[in-house]
């Protein structure tokens, strides 16, 4: 089954404690982004990208880090979270080919107190 | 920055009515997704539209692109208490270098009453 999965789903953390979400893709998909979304505001991109090795910042990067180094496999760390990064995560997969059209996991529920 | 504006924000009906949602910018756009999201899950795209004046059908629910390819609309027929969600617009960036790079609107939540 074509999938994006992501881990851990809920995550309850302290500020400062440095964390990663793991995300992977099955669909061997060139492009991986990850969002956050917070009532009212949509779904704001963080990072996201084009390949292996290759990154570009979204539109709400500050405080986030990201690697890409297999194709499947697109984690986002925090380096040292504050409670402004409280927050619903979602990564996405997309092909070539297409519009960018985007295969999103599941989710994370992150709070940082 | 690229900047969606969706409306409304929140919508709640009764089974049986229409509706029409819609995703407005000052900026062009390379293409025009809509997505359909439900608690505890990740949006599901819809559709996308491409082409300035594009019209797509999904059974009751309709998608047109603007002409200047800068407004899009999603209107819902005869809507069932199956379609509440939240719907999300997006829009692929148009300047050819960025790809991966996709604006979203804040969202419409709608809800269908019985």
């Amino acid at each position: 089954e074509a999938q994006v999965t992501q881990n851990p789903r809920y995550l309850i953390t302290v500020t400062g404690k440095k964390l990663t979400v793991t995300c992977s893709q099955n669909m061997n998909h060139e492009y991986m982004s990850w969002y956050r979304q917070d009532p009212g505001l949509g779904l704001r991109q963080i990072y996201y990208s084009m390949n292996v090795e290759v990154t570009d910042k979204g539109d709400v990067p500050e405080g986030y880090k990201v690697s890409r180094k297999e194709k499947r496999n697109f984690p986002l760390i925090l380096e040292s979270p504050s409670p402004n990064q409280t927050s619903l995560y979602f990564c996405a997969s997309s092909g070539t080919g297409g519009y960018n059209e985007q295969f999103f996991g599941p989710g994370t529920r992150l709070t940082v107190l | 920055t690229q900047l969606l504006e969706q409306s409304p924000q929140f919508l709640s009906i009764q089974e049986g009515e229409n509706l029409t949602v819609y995703c407005n910018s000052s900026s062009v756009f390379s293409s025009l997704q809509w997505y359909r999201q439900e608690p505890g899950e990740g949006p599901v795209l819809l559709v996308t539209v491409v082409t300035g004046g594009e019209v797509k059908k999904l059974k009751r629910l309709t998608f047109q692109f603007g002409d200047a390819r800068k407004d899009s609309s999603l209107h819902i027929t005869a809507a069932q208490t199956g379609d509440t969600g939240l719907y999300l617009c997006a829009g692929g960036d148009a300047g050819g270098t960025s790809y991966g790079k996709l604006t979203f609107g804040q969202g419409t939540i709608l809800t269908v009453h019985p």
